[in-house]
């Protein structure tokens, strides 16, 4: 069955620190990749996607992310991170066809410490 | 008002209460959907309407009545509901909902409690 794993609940980074947060998938075919961010009381934003083309996408908010096949991975990246990155970051996953709605990640909860 | 508005933001309710969440969506979008966002599960699909037809249902209890009345509107109708219905419910809108799944906008939800 297809499934999304985003193995780490909850992570504390302090401002200015690198970040990374990861998503594995199983699938079996070509993945369609989305990660989104939503903040307290707000619904969900598109931060970057990936269908195909160069593996290292670039997003908004100074975020990239890097679609890795052979470890059926798509982690989130962030160089700096700044306090108002604090957020919950979900992982999704889709394909073409009958496949087409997206599995869901069941979220990081991302904290960050002046 | 731009993106995916919601009404109610906040909504409690009785068991036997009816009442309806409202989604509108102003991105020329011809698909919309409802999501259940409940604590400790994964964000769980309930509806997806087409060009305002319905073409995903994801084995949700009658109880909840979807309702689109036009690409730029969508309702959710709400009878009877159960204390484990309380959750966020999301609208999200995408251009269409055809082969490949494509970006969705999202609404900031409805957060309802049922009592």
């Amino acid at each position: 069955a297809q499934s999304v794993t985003q193995p780490d609940i909850h992570i504390t980074v302090s401002e200015g620190a690198s970040l990374e947060l990861r998503c594995n998938y199983s699938y079996g075919a070509t993945p369609y990749l989305f990660w989104y961010v939503q903040s307290p009381g707000q619904g969900l934003q598109l931060l970057l996607k990936y269908f195909s083309g160069d593996t290292l996408v670039q997003g908004i908010k100074g975020f990239e992310a890097e679609f890795k096949r052979s470890q059926s991975s798509f982690n989130l990246r962030k160089p700096s991170v700044h306090w108002s990155d604090a957020a919950e970051y979900f992982c999704a996953v889709g394909n073409a066809g009958n496949n087409r709605k997206l599995i869901w990640g069941l979220g990081t909860s991302l904290a960050v410490n002046p | 008002e731009t993106g995916v508005t919601q009404t109610p933001r906040h909504l409690v309710m009785g068991m036997t209460n009816k009442k309806s969440l409202k989604c509108e969506q102003h991105l020329g979008h011809n698909a919309m959907y409802w999501y259940k966002q409940s604590a400790k599960k994964p964000l769980e699909l309930m509806f997806v309407y087409n060009f305002k037809e319905q073409t995903e249902n994801n084995s949700v209890p009658s109880r909840f009545s979807p309702e689109c009345p036009n690409s730029s509107h969508l309702f959710l109708h709400l009878h009877t509901l159960q204390p484990e219905d309380s959750a966020l419910y999301l609208c999200a809108s995408s251009q269409e909902y055809d082969f490949s799944p494509d970006t969705q906008y999202f609404g900031p939800g409805t957060r309802l409690t049922v009592l």
